[in-house]
């Protein structure tokens, strides 16, 4: 049973263009979702969180918004660099706890 | 800024053999979790401590057990060791006030032959 989803394997992107990342949802109980970037051979690195009672968080170039009646977030990259190319998980927690993992999309910024 | 220490990061393991992995938790932060990731999948969680105490559990099989110890690392011991257990082992911290952000260590990569 998936509870996070990212139905998208991979993503090519232009240097200078706008990623878009998605995710959905099952957990209505889930109140805190949080975006991590994975380089090979690496821990996962955190980037950007949401709490449920927002609907959108910027730092820098990445904005996550969060739409809680379609259970579905998006991570947004602007302008994307070629530094940016990795596998980017979505998280989300119940209380602070455990974080439940996404697939994963791995992200290709192309110069 | 000082991150999440794993060791070893590399383990090779013969199966039945037992095998101790170790995190050091960024300076003040009080919880530690354990994921599990294996190949071509997502990480699952397996446990987490708070103050020295279990807080939560996942899917962690009876050959696994974990501790806290009074300096906040945590160690993982892996006994009776299968092929399937072949993973990346990752430790995360988190701290009071911010809790819902973890931080992750580079991992150990367990290989079971």
């Amino acid at each position: 049973d998936q509870q996070v989803k990212q139905n998208s394997p991979s993503l090519s992107v232009q240097e200078g263009r706008i990623s878009i990342l998605n995710c959905d949802y099952t957990n209505s109980m889930f109140d805190y979702f949080l975006w991590y970037k994975k380089y090979p051979a690496e821990g996962p690195t955190f980037l950007i969180s949401i709490s449920s009672i927002k609907d959108k968080n910027e730092d820098g170039r990445f904005t996550v918004f969060l739409n809680k009646s379609a259970k579905h977030l998006s991570l947004h990259i602007v302008p994307s660099q070629p530094g940016d190319s990795a596998v980017y998980f979505c998280t989300a927690s119940v209380g602070a706890q455990k974080l439940v993992f996404g697939q994963g999309t791995r992200l290709t910024i192309n110069p | 800024a000082a991150g999440v220490i794993q060791s070893p990061r590399h383990l090779i393991k013969e199966k039945r053999e037992t095998a101790t992995l170790k995190c050091y938790p960024i300076p003040r932060h009080d919880t530690v979790y354990w994921y599990q990731q294996g190949p071509g999948q997502d990480p699952q969680f397996l446990i987490s401590f708070y103050e020295k105490m279990q807080s939560d559990k996942g899917s962690i099989p009876d050959r696994f057990s974990a501790q806290q110890f009074s300096d906040y690392h945590s160690e993982l011991n892996m006994s009776s060791l299968e092929l399937g257990d072949s993973a990346l082992y990752f430790c995360a911290s988190s701290r009071a006030g911010v809790r819902y952000e973890q931080y992750f260590g580079p991992g150990t990569r367990l290989t079971v032959t």
